[in-house]
């Protein structure tokens, strides 16, 4: 069984369009997350989610917006696709936001490119 | 801003040889963990160290975390292409209740 899951795995779009990644994590966890991984791999946390509560809300631009419909579920919808957008996006899950039970747990990644 | 600096940022060795990867800051941190992440796949969890001077190990792989809680090490003995990967490291910091601060990784590579 996966513990988190991402849609889709690889997605290819062109500059200005709209999309959505869903996540998915069966582990009974509190608290989700989204980072970006450039190219360089360094990852950068975006949001985190708390019982559905937006906890981090780093400098994102406002074309990005995240939606918790539950706990188990953290959606990321991207506006008006830029090239610099490309990159690998990450959810990931923890047990709580505190503590060693922030030991986060990571989907397999989204592979977006803007063209 | 707290900071983690890995070094180095990029590894290359032959299977068999010993190596040592280092996880920086100038700032303390409650704890802190190492992961791998391997190709086309997210990061995956290899350790939490949270006392300072803490040593764990992990079959041919043992973490330090330093006296101070402000920097931490990696060592493999005996590496094997199995090892190959980005080792990051993320530290809790005492100030900051909700996230992790990340390193920006050390990529290795072990050739058979």
């Amino acid at each position: 069984d996966t513990a988190v899951s991402q849609t889709p795995k690889y997605l290819v779009t062109q500059m200005g369009n709209d999309k959505s990644i869903k996540c998915e994590q069966n582990l009974g966890h509190d608290t989700m997350y989204w980072y970006k991984q450039d190219s360089k791999k360094f990852l950068k946390i975006m949001f985190s989610y708390n019982n559905k509560e937006l906890i981090i809300n780093e400098t994102v631009p406002n074309r990005f917006s995240p939606k918790s419909p539950d706990k188990a579920h953290l959606n990321l919808h991207i506006n008006s696709l830029e090239l610099g957008d490309s990159a690998v996006y990450f959810c990931a899950s923890s047990a709580a936001l505190f503590g060693v039970l922030k030991t986060q747990y990571f989907g397999p990644g989204t592979r977006l490119l803007v063209l | 801003t707290q900071l983690l600096e890995q070094s180095p940022q990029f590894l290359s060795i032959q299977e068999g040889e010993n190596l040592t990867v280092y996880c920086n800051s100038s700032s303390v941190f409650s704890s802190l963990q190492w992961y791998r992440q391997e190709p086309g796949e997210g990061p995956v969890l290899l350790v939490t160290v949270v006392t300072g001077g803490e040593v764990k190990k992990l079959k041919r792989l043992t973490f330090q975390f330093g006296d101070a809680r402000k920097d931490s090490s990696l060592h493999i003995t005996a590496a094997q292409p199995g090892d190959t990967g980005l080792y990051l490291c993320a530290g809790g910091a005492p100030d900051s209740n909700y996230q992790l601060i990340w390193g920006a990784g050390t990529k290795l590579i072990i050739k058979p």
